[in-house]
């Protein structure tokens, strides 16, 4: 069966560190992989596109991988802030432009 | 940039009544708008695919005559919950594609839909 899977389990890292959250597939064979961030009783919000034939991608202080090999893509956020606490969500392309979310990981950074 | 606007943010309903979701985008195009559903501490579901000018296409388990969609223009979608129940409370949330993979869909903020 097809399956996307985050670390359920919150990730608490104290201010300045990096936070790096997974998110591994099977069954599916996305052209690219999206990483939103959810804040509580809000819609997500899109922060990072990666496309099957890139490695690597960087924003600011965001920086995902994309094993296609390993069906995982890795989401870390260097010299965290409180402001980064939050929930991350990770979404594949299931073609027709429509996306499947994966279960999201609580990432709390404390000052 | 591009904005997704969905009304209302929270509503309270009595169960066998239906209640209008709003989601409009408000400064581009949208032919497609797609809703989910989230559940507490769940990650969002997609119920269905809106299109302008057509039939939605509805993911398998949702029961289209209860969720009734309509796409009129090209700014606008709406889900319409109808004859509902406290199983339907949830977290409703539209979103539509911007143009381009680099700009990933943006999302509206939500309905909090309660029945009592």
């Amino acid at each position: 069966s097809q399956k996307i899977e985050q670390n359920s389990e919150a990730l608490n890292i104290q201010e300045g560190k990096t936070a790096t959250l997974t998110c591994n597939y099977t069954n599916y064979s996305p052209a690219y992989l999206q990483w939103y961030r959810q804040d509580p009783g809000r819609g997500p919000v899109f922060l990072l596109l990666i496309r099957e034939n890139e490695k690597e991608k960087r924003k600011e202080r965001l920086k995902v991988t994309f094993d296609t090999t390993l069906k995982q893509s890795l989401f870390h956020i260097t010299a965290s802030q409180p402001a980064d606490s939050a929930t991350y969500l990770c979404a594949l392309d299931i073609g027709g432009n429509m996306l499947t979310f994966g279960g999201g990981t609580r990432l709390m950074v404390k000052p | 940039g591009a904005v997704v606007s969905q009304h209302p943010s929270r509503v309270i309903c009595k169960s066998g009544t239906s209640v209008k979701i709003e989601c409009r985008s408000l400064d581009f195009q949208a032919t497609t708008m797609f809703w989910y559903r989230q559940f507490p501490k769940q990650s969002l579901m997609l119920m269905a695919t809106s299109n302008e000018g057509s039939k939605a296409t509805y993911e398998q388990g949702v029961e289209k005559d209860k969720f009734l969609i309509n796409h009129a223009s090209l700014t606008l979608s709406t889900l319409t919950v109808t004859s509902a129940h406290p199983e339907d409370s949830s977290f409703y949330i539209c979103s539509a594609g911007t143009g381009g993979e680099d700009y990933g869909y943006t999302f509206g903020s939500g309905t909090r839909l309660t029945v009592v």
